[in-house]
């Protein structure tokens, strides 16, 4: 069964540091762009970042929102893809989900069940 | 910052049809991609690359794309299509991904 699942949300204060993973199952990992989507209360889908496939070296892309404060890894031995979020702020208060792509532009067909982020103090 | 603008939401009686729009100016190169989020579920691909139905998807959703603007289609709306829907695209570059802000349908 193909398979995403998060983990890794909590609670965490303003400027604190957060590492979400997602790990994956039932599919050829290495070949599929992962993305880090996330969702804050009542609100819609925004984007936060994606590692690229073996094919083109794992490179990474950032949101604006999230440049210079998120990186996106991924660890092939453990099929698995992280989120790690350094100087957190509260707007980055969300449900945090991990979603593969086959493809740069080919929709995002699984999706992991999410897990949440509150940035509080 | 490259930005797609969907359709305000949709009220529907149940075997009506419901139409939401989707623009961007990139559309004519980079597909559109659809997606039904449910109250409390992860979002669910319904149409990629435009026009094709996702796997396990009903007939009644589809998709459709003229210039710089992407329709889905749900023709005959049943209860159980009561749902928040987006669309998802590239930049003109294929480098950075972006989400429309979403349309809910309510079924009447």
């Amino acid at each position: 069964e193909v398979q995403l699942v998060e983990s890794g949300g909590g609670l965490v204060q303003p400027g604190g540091s957060l590492r979400l993973s997602c790990g994956a199952s039932g599919f050829m990992f290495s070949d599929h762009y992962m993305d880090w989507v996330r969702q804050a209360p009542g609100k819609g889908l925004e984007w936060v970042g994606r590692s690229r496939n073996k094919a083109n070296s794992f490179t990474t892309e950032y949101a604006a929102s999230v440049q210079g404060r998120f990186i996106i890894s991924r660890d092939e031995s453990k099929n698995s893809v992280y989120l790690q979020m350094n100087s957190l702020k509260i707007e980055d208060t969300a449900v945090y989900y991990c979603a593969r792509a086959p493809l740069s532009n080919y929709g995002m067909d699984v999706w992991g069940q999410g897990t949440t982020v509150t940035v509080s103090s | 910052s490259y930005e797609l603008t969907q359709s305000p939401s949709v009220s529907v009686f149940p075997g009506q049809t419901a139409r939401i729009t989707c623009s961007g100016d990139a559309l004519p190169r980079q597909y559109a991609n659809w997606y039904q989020q449910k109250a409390g579920q992860a979002p669910l691909m319904l149409i990629h690359k435009d026009t094709e139905r996702a796997s396990g998807i009903p007939e009644r959703f589809s998709g459709s794309i003229s210039g710089t603007t992407a329709t889905l289609t749900i023709s005959g709306v049943q209860a159980e299509d009561e749902a928040d829907y987006y669309c998802q695209s590239t930049d003109k570059n294929n480098r950075y991904v972006v989400f429309g802000g979403g349309a809910r349908v309510n079924v009447l």
